[in-house]
C-alpha cells in the first residue's frame, strides 16, 4: 500500500536551534498535512499544504508542499520547550479517496 | 474554537467481549474518520462515514468492525469482539468537505486483557 518516509525519526536539538525534518512518498498527494501530537492526545493539525510548491507558515513553523508532489518539508525556528511532541506527516486524497496517510512521525527531543 | 471530542477517555475489556467507542464530530462537518494508532506506531486509517454510509474501508476494517451515526450528533465505532491486537488509541476526526484537513479528537485508550 501507500507508504510515506519520514525523516529523522528522532532529532534531539538545544534550545533555540533550528529543525527540519522531510516526508517522501512513492505516490503523490493532493494535499499533505502536518501534524504534531502531544502524549495522550490526538494529532494537532499545523499546517495544510493543497498545491504543489506552495510554501506555508504558521507561526515558527514552515512547510512546503514539494513539486513532484511526492514530498514536503517542515522546519520549526528558534524552538523552544513546548515544541516537544511528535511531528507526523500525512497525505490526504490519492485519486478519488480522502483518508489520510501517515509517515511514521519524528520525534522532536529539545536539550536543556 | 470547536473540537472533536470522544469517550471513554480509557476503556478496559476482556477479550471477546464487545465495545462501543463515541465521538462527537465538530457540528458542521459532514465527513467522519476513524483511526488507530497502536503504541509507538503511526496513525492508521480505519473507516470513513458520509451521508449515513461507509465511503472507504482499509483492510482493518474487518467484519468485527461497525460505525454508526445513531443521532445527529454522535458517531460511533463498534468492535464485536474485541481480540488482544485491538488494543491501542482509537482516533475520531472530521471535516467539512472531502479532500478538506480532517481534525482529530484527543482519543480513546482500548486496553483488551
Amino acid at each position: 500500500g501507500q507508504q510515506l518516509n519520514q525523516s529523522p525519526q528522532s532529532m534531539f536539538i538545544q534550545e533555540g536551534e533550528d529543525v527540519s525534518m522531510n516526508c517522501t512518498s512513492s505516490s503523490i498527494f493532493n494535499t499533505w498535512l502536518w501534524y504534531k501530537q502531544d502524549p495522550g492526545e490526538g494529532p494537532v493539525l499545523l499546517i495544510a499544504l493543497y498545491k504543489a510548491g506552495e510554501l506555508t507558515s504558521n507561526g515558527r513553523l514552515t512547510a512546503q508542499f514539494g513539486i513532484t508532489r511526492k514530498d514536503s518539508f517542515l522546519n520549526i525556528s528558534a524552538s523552544i520547550p513546548s515544541d516537544v511532541g511528535i511531528y507526523f506527516c500525512a497525505g490526504q486524497g490519492v485519486s478519488r479517496d480522502d483518508k489520510i496517510i501517515f509517515g511514521k512521525g519524528t520525534r522532536l527531543h529539545i536539550l536543556p | 474554537e470547536p473540537e472533536v471530542t470522544q469517550t471513554p477517555s480509557h476503556q478496559v475489556t476482556q477479550m471477546g467481549q464487545e465495545v462501543i467507542l463515541r465521538c462527537v464530530p465538530i457540528s458542521n462537518h459532514l465527513y467522519f474518520y476513524w483511526y488507530r494508532q497502536i503504541l509507538g506506531q503511526k496513525v492508521e486509517f480505519l473507516v470513513s462515514f458520509y451521508n449515513n454510509e461507509i465511503s472507504e474501508k482499509s483492510e482493518i476494517f474487518d467484519d468485527q468492525f461497525s460505525v454508526e451515526r445513531p443521532d445527529g450528533s454522535n458517531f460511533t465505532l463498534k468492535i464485536r469482539s474485541t481480540k488482544l491486537e485491538d488494543s491501542a488509541m482509537y482516533f475520531c476526526a472530521s471535516s467539512t468537505r472531502k479532500f478538506t484537513p480532517q481534525h482529530f479528537g484527543d482519543g480513546t485508550r482500548l486496553s483488551i486483557l
